[in-house]
């Protein structure tokens, strides 16, 4: 069983519109979160990482992170066709901080224009 | 900027022969070097973590007898597909990380084995 999932599968939005995904871990030894953006033909690249409880934001991401309830969000305003992707929430357990990830089931993105 | 190249982008080979794959570091120091396979639904398996100075970690249900890796030197890395079969086609991916300077992972594009 995938220690971390993901929800939505997919998920479609307009052009201009926000996107919400959802990463919830079951290992409570994860303490380190990063969200990673795929395009098709490429490898993953880190959005951005959270590691304490609360809100980060960059620009027009936002991510959230629950440490009690071991959940993780990403939330993309102003959505932009070129945010269509498939999008991993990676974690990483204490102590071990960037070396070894666990990825997500993935959740594709794709606005429409 | 830090980037991870990977050779060859893509490759196919019959079943039962191997394949050796590269990853290159340039612009950081690679100290950590994780290798995973990414399946044809997208899901990640962890294959290796080799970092600098210390022993090669294979996770469950990957060998060394399988997937060799070498790590040589700070910049590159390199993993041998032996004895491929039909199970070992995905993409393999190259996370590459510079402890010094970096909390993240920089990912190459991968390596897309496909076996006949």
């Amino acid at each position: 069983q995938q220690k971390v999932q993901q929800s939505p599968e997919s998920l479609s939005v307009p052009e201009g519109g926000m996107a919400s995904l959802n990463c919830t871990s079951s290992d409570r030894n994860f303490q380190y979160f990063w969200w990673y953006r795929q395009h098709s033909g490429e490898g993953p690249k880190a959005l951005m990482s959270i590691f304490s409880d609360g809100d980060k934001k960059e620009g027009r991401f936002t991510a959230h992170l629950n440490k009690a309830s071991l959940h993780v969000s990403l939330h993309i305003r102003d959505s932009q066709p070129s945010d269509s992707a498939l999008y991993f929430c990676a974690a990483s357990e204490r102590g071990n901080m960037g070396y070894k990830l666990t990825f997500g089931t993935g959740t594709s993105l794709l606005v429409d224009p | 900027g830090a980037l991870v190249y990977q050779y060859p982008r893509r490759t196919i080979c019959k079943s039962g022969t191997s394949m050796r794959m590269e990853c290159q570091a340039v612009g950081f120091q690679a100290t950590s070097v994780a290798w995973y396979r990414q399946s044809p639904q997208k899901t990640f398996e962890l294959i290796a973590l080799s970092t600098v100075n210390s022993a090669i970690k294979y996770e469950q249900n990957f060998t060394q007898e399988k997937f060799p890796i070498s790590h040589p030197n700070l910049s590159f890395s390199s993993m041998t597909v032996l004895n491929a079969y039909l199970e070992d086609r995905g993409l393999y991916l190259c996370g590459a990380r510079d402890w010094q300077n970096y909390a993240e992972q920089f990912f190459g594009p991968g390596t897309r084995l496909t076996v006949l």
